[in-house]
């Protein structure tokens, strides 16, 4: 069974500032299995990126997704106000990371 | 524009089976690219995939809810559901039902990209 890691739990940034998330799976996944989530508080996760590198429908471009094997990175630039939020890592439609908080410093 | 919508008690009673139901609306469900999910979150924590339903009825578990956990489709009705056995206190949580989109083989998979607004559910004992 694939672990997803995030890291780190908390990340403290100002508007404007560049966000960098990691994601480890515990054994080498393919791209095509993994998704990032955004999750604001009192709703429901949004779909951001699939295939590791992908983004979804209406997602803005401030959003990119790299990675391969077993490291996987989600990165927010010029991160504005509505991105506040926390992110998740998925693999195989299935196991979900633990997430990382992105909060207002 | 697909919609889904979980239903089903808020509150069930320790040792006893919490059912939920989603209903898709807006959309197919029977699909060969479209499977459908359950998730969970407890309260203040991360997400939780609970299992999976593919179009073919097969079924995938998470390892550790596996010995009670019992997903469905019915495709007559636009629903699926969720029936899990033998809750405690740990079972309580906001319960999600998603679709998941695949290419048709399943060798790519564009994510968990339609999600219901989930359904609170408070085991008591």
């Amino acid at each position: 069974e694939v672990v997803l890691t995030q890291s780190p739990g908390t990340l403290s940034l100002s508007p404007g500032e560049s966000a960098t998330l990691s994601c480890r799976a515990s054994q080498t996944i393919s791209n095509s299995y993994l998704a990032w989530y955004q999750q604001k508080r009192g709703q429901s996760p949004r779909l951001l990126m699939y295939g590791a590198s992908s983004r979804a429908n209406g997602i803005p471009d401030r959003f990119s997704g790299s990675g391969s094997g077993t490291d996987f990175t989600l990165t927010i630039s010029r991160l504005e106000p509505e991105d506040f939020a926390v992110y998740y890592c998925q693999y195989y439609g299935e196991t979900f990371g633990q997430g990382t908080r992105v909060e207002i410093k | 524009q697909l919609q889904l919508q979980e239903s089903g008690p808020g509150l069930v009673k320790s040792s006893e089976t919490l059912s939920l139901t989603c209903t898709v609306s807006g959309g197919p469900i029977s699909s060969s690219t479209f499977h459908w999910g359950w998730i969970r979150q407890p309260p203040g924590k991360g997400l939780e995939w609970i299992g999976n339903i593919y179009y073919d009825g097969k079924t995938y578990y998470s390892q550790s809810l596996k010995s009670r956990v019992t997903i469905s489709l019915d495709t007559s009705k636009k629903h699926f559901s969720l029936r899990l056995n033998s809750v405690t206190a740990a079972d309580t949580a906001v319960y999600y039902c998603a679709r998941l989109s695949t290419v048709q083989g399943h060798y790519y998979y564009y994510g968990m990209d339609v999600w219901g607004r989930g359904t609170t559910v408070t085991v008591s004992s």
